[in-house]
């Protein structure tokens, strides 16, 4: 049972164009949600996070959204860069519980 | 800066054998876990722990075990490898607590041949 899902595998996008990356996820008592970006060959890195109580928080040019009723959040990147081709993955965790992880999306940004 | 370290980056091991990866963090860390990477399925939980000596099963504890001698070190053991268990292993480690992001070694890819 995937709890958390990212149901677009890969998304291609211009340079100097939004990137946004989606995520479902099922369990209503996830309280605190994650992207991580990940290099091939490389452990994931920890991007940006959101707790429930909010439903939007901004770094830089990465911008993740929540929304509760619809169990949906989104990570924007604005403007895209190359550098920022990677696979990226959603996490969930309920009340400082372990990690729970979707299945990624690959991003290419496109010269 | 965060340091979580895998001891190999590339293993490759014969069906059958008993394989040890292990982990550190110099973090200070409470909590340690041990994760897969495959194609199409994400980052599955295979065991993680909270503290020394302490371990829960994750969501594919099969064929795995894991050992917490002290708090720095994490060890995911693979008692009989089978070519199934070729994957994309990653440790990571966190605090305790609520709110808290966990932070990843740089994986060691396994081939079980």
């Amino acid at each position: 049972d995937q709890q958390v899902k990212q149901n677009s595998p890969s998304l291609s996008v211009q340079e100097g164009r939004i990137s946004i990356l989606n995520c479902d996820y099922t369990n209503s008592m996830f309280d605190y949600f994650l992207w991580y970006k990940k290099y091939p060959a490389e452990g994931p890195t920890f991007l940006i996070s959101i707790s429930s109580i909010k439903d939007k928080n901004e770094d830089g040019r990465f911008t993740v959204f929540l929304n509760k009723s619809a169990k949906h959040l989104s990570l924007h990147i604005v403007p895209s860069q190359p550098g920022d081709s990677a696979v990226y993955f959603c996490a969930a965790e309920s009340s400082g519980d372990k990690l729970t992880f979707g299945t990624g999306t690959r991003l290419a940004v496109r010269p | 800066d965060v340091k979580v370290t895998q001891s190999s980056r590339y293993l490759v091991k014969r069906t059958g054998e008993k394989v040890f990866l292990e982990c550190v963090q110099d973090m200070d860390h409470e909590n340690m876990f041990w994760y897969r990477q495959d194609p199409g399925l994400g980052l599955r939980l295979i065991y993680f722990s909270y503290d020394v000596k302490m371990k829960e099963k994750g969501d594919i504890p099969e064929g795995y075990s894991v050992s917490r001698e002290k708090k720095e070190r994490f060890s995911l053991i693979l008692e009989s490898a089978s070519t199934n268990q070729t994957s994309m292993y990653l440790c990571a480690s966190s605090f305790l607590g609520l709110n808290t992001e966990a932070f990843f070694g740089q994986g060691t890819r396994l081939t079980v041949v």
